[in-house]
Formats: structure tokens, C-alpha cells, sequence
């Protein structure tokens, strides 16, 4: 069965401290896995990655999919307290119109 | 603001009672995800719906039914009531029939059953 895992469930980190997030799938038809950041209500779009666009960039966030490995990689630099949220991910196949997601990682940020 | 719309915000409601939450999706968008978020727990699939036609399933109870009308918005149905039905519930939406962009997700829907 498609399934998503993320790691860690949870990180406590201080500000200016730089964090990795992972994802790991185990999917057939791999299309495209997705980022978002979970505030306090809708989650909101970060990135997609797919076999043609692998590594992403905005500002302090970046990401990385690793196809062979079936993962990939959130890193946030410079953290501040307003990157304390839930990060889920989630992935796509072809021929299916799911979006499966994982259950997250809760981070904290500190001031 | 996704300029996804969902009603209402919150609901407090008993065991054994049906309720219905309400989805607008984003202006063009003609695909509506349900998801359910309960504590500690990730989205889960419930239903996809494409310019009215249902697409996918996921783990929806037997108890639950959705539809998407004419005008594209969507009407998630939840019966008979539990305990364990309590939980965030989100609508989001896609220009996209295929998984192949992103979602905008509503604020969602919080259902309290006491």
C-alpha cells in the first residue's frame, strides 16, 4: 500500500539553528511530492518536486527529492519563531487522483 | 487567503445527529478534495470530485457521502454521529482533473460530537 512517512514527529529547536525534515514514500508511478507548512488551520503550499524539477528553493526553505532513495529532504536555515508550524508532505501517482500525505512534523521554534 | 471557502468554522453537535459541511472552491477550480485531520493525525483522504464526477475514494465511512453540485461547490454529509468523528475537517481544491498541481486548502471545518 502507498504510504508516506515523515521524521522526526517532532523537533524543538532555537532560532538561527538550521533544521532538516525528512520524507521517505514507498509508492508505484511516483508523479510529484508536495510541501506544506500547517500553521494554525490551512495548510499552505511550500513546494513540488518531480522527476524534472528535484530541488526547489525559496528564501530560507529549500528542498531536495531524492528518487533513488524514494525521499526527500525539507531544510529551513536561519530558523525564526514564525517557522514553528506542522510540516506535512505528501505524494502523487500517476494513474490515481490522490494526494497522500504524511502525518507531519511538529516544529518548534524558540526564541 | 486560498479563496477556498468552507462553512461553518466550527460545529458542536451529538452523538447519533447528522451534520453537513459546505466547500466553495477557488474561482476556475473544478476538482474538491475532502480530508479529515483528527489529533496528532496527518490528512486523511476521504473523496475527490471532479467537475461533479466523483474520482477517488479514500478511507470515507460508510456513514459519510459527499457530492459537488453544478455551481462546483461541495457538500461533505456526516451521519450518525461518534465520538471518534470529531476532527478538522478540510476541503481543498484544484484547477487540475489528475494530481498534477498543487491544492489549495480552506480553513476548514472543526466538528466537535459530544
Amino acid at each position: 500500500e502507498d504510504k508516506v512517512v515523515q521524521s522526526p514527529l517532532s523537533l524543538v529547536v532555537h532560532e538561527g539553528d538550521t533544521v532538516t525534515l525528512n520524507c521517505s514514500y514507498e509508492v508505484t508511478n511516483f508523479r510529484s511530492l508536495l510541501w506544506y507548512k500547517q500553521e494554525k488551520k490551512a495548510p499552505t503550499f511550500l513546494f513540488m518536486l518531480t522527476s524534472s524539477g528535484i530541488e526547489k528553493k525559496s528564501g530560507r526553505l529549500s528542498s531536495i527529492l531524492d528518487k533513488k532513495e524514494l525521499s526527500s529532504i525539507l531544510n529551513i536555515t536561519a530558523t525564526q519563531t514564525g517557522d514553528s508550524a506542522i510540516y506535512l508532505c505528501a505524494f502523487t501517482a500517476s494513474g490515481t487522483y490522490k494526494y497522500i500525505f504524511g502525518t507531519g512534523t511538529r516544529l518548534k521554534v524558540l526564541a | 487567503d486560498s479563496g477556498v471557502t468552507q462553512t461553518p468554522k466550527h460545529l458542536i453537535t451529538a452523538t447519533g445527529q447528522r451534520v453537513t459541511l459546505r466547500c466553495s472552491p477557488r474561482s476556475g477550480d473544478l476538482s474538491v478534495y475532502w480530508y479529515q485531520q483528527s489529533l496528532d493525525q496527518g490528512l486523511q483522504f476521504l473523496i475527490q470530485y471532479y467537475n461533479g464526477e466523483e474520482r477517488a475514494k479514500g478511507n470515507i465511512l460508510e456513514r459519510f457521502s459527499a457530492q459537488q453540485f453544478p455551481d462546483l461547490h461541495s457538500e461533505l454529509n456526516l451521519s450518525s454521529l461518534e465520538l471518534g468523528d470529531s476532527a478538522l475537517y478540510f476541503c481543498a481544491s484544484s484547477v487540475f482533473d489528475a494530481n498534477t498541481g498543487e491544492l489549495f486548502f480552506g480553513e476548514g471545518s472543526r466538528l466537535t460530537v459530544l
